[in-house]
């Protein structure tokens, strides 16, 4: 069975401009959680979604926005970049039929390295 | 929000028990506590889970007392290869968010 597959891997933006990061879920997965890794605040949930519907948002503000698609493919948004947003950007992809649980075991991609000049 | 803190790091030497304690203070009721495993840039890998007391897989052993208010992560005989850094996970028992603790990181030398 294919991985959760991120796309970029690296990306390089300077700010003010936006930038979108797509993450395509392992087959049959229907839930796709989004997280920023920094060295400073670890990793941190962005939002996730199920069946192209967003359960949960972290504390972030309304720059950061996603989508899923019916394939359950996921995409993430950062409008108007800050030197802030340089971080990992992590997707990651389970069955989480509940929302806010870890019980269900979450499958992460490599991440997409987004540095923000 | 639950704080979810762990030790910054640890040392250990191969063939030595490691134990790495995550204290949750706002767990959700009927949440699991999980811990990953990450190495760099990787994604982090499900390691094991549990909702009380002790669970024990292939690779690890999770000790959870009865106030869920912490658990207690332990690999035993480590290798070289374990050297990474390791979070817990759980839900925020006021918000439904999931929250990663703050991350360990363990450095194995031969």
């Amino acid at each position: 069975k294919a991985g959760v597959t991120q796309t970029p891997r690296y990306l390089i933006k300077t700010r003010g401009q936006q930038v979108t990061l797509s993450c395509s879920p392992i087959s049959g997965h229907r839930s796709v959680s989004w997280y920023q890794q920094t060295p400073g605040q670890g990793l941190q949930f962005l939002f996730e979604y199920f069946s192209e519907t967003q359960r949960n948002k972290g504390n972030f503000p309304g720059r950061f926005s996603g989508r899923q698609f019916s394939n359950s493919r996921s995409e993430m948004n950062v409008s108007t970049l800050e030197l802030g947003d340089s971080a990992l950007y992590l997707c990651a992809s389970s069955l989480a039929t509940t929302a806010g649980s870890s019980y269900n075991e979450q499958f992460f991609g490599p991440g997409t390295r987004l540095t923000v000049l | 929000l639950a704080k979810t803190t762990q030790p910054i790091s640890m040392d250990s030497y191969e063939g030595q028990e490691v134990n790495i304690t995550c204290s949750h203070n706002n767990i959700a009721t009927n949440d699991y506590i999980t811990w990953y495993q990450q190495f760099p840039s990787q994604g982090p890998r499900f390691i094991i889970q549990g909702y009380k007391t002790k669970v024990t897989n292939e690779v690890a052993s999770l000790f959870i007392p009865a106030d869920r208010k912490s658990s207690t992560l332990s690999l035993p005989r480590v290798s070289l290869s374990d050297t990474a850094v390791y979070y817990c996970l759980v839900g925020d028992g006021d918000t439904d968010k999931l929250i990663f603790g703050t991350g360990t990181r363990l450095q194995v030398f031969p």
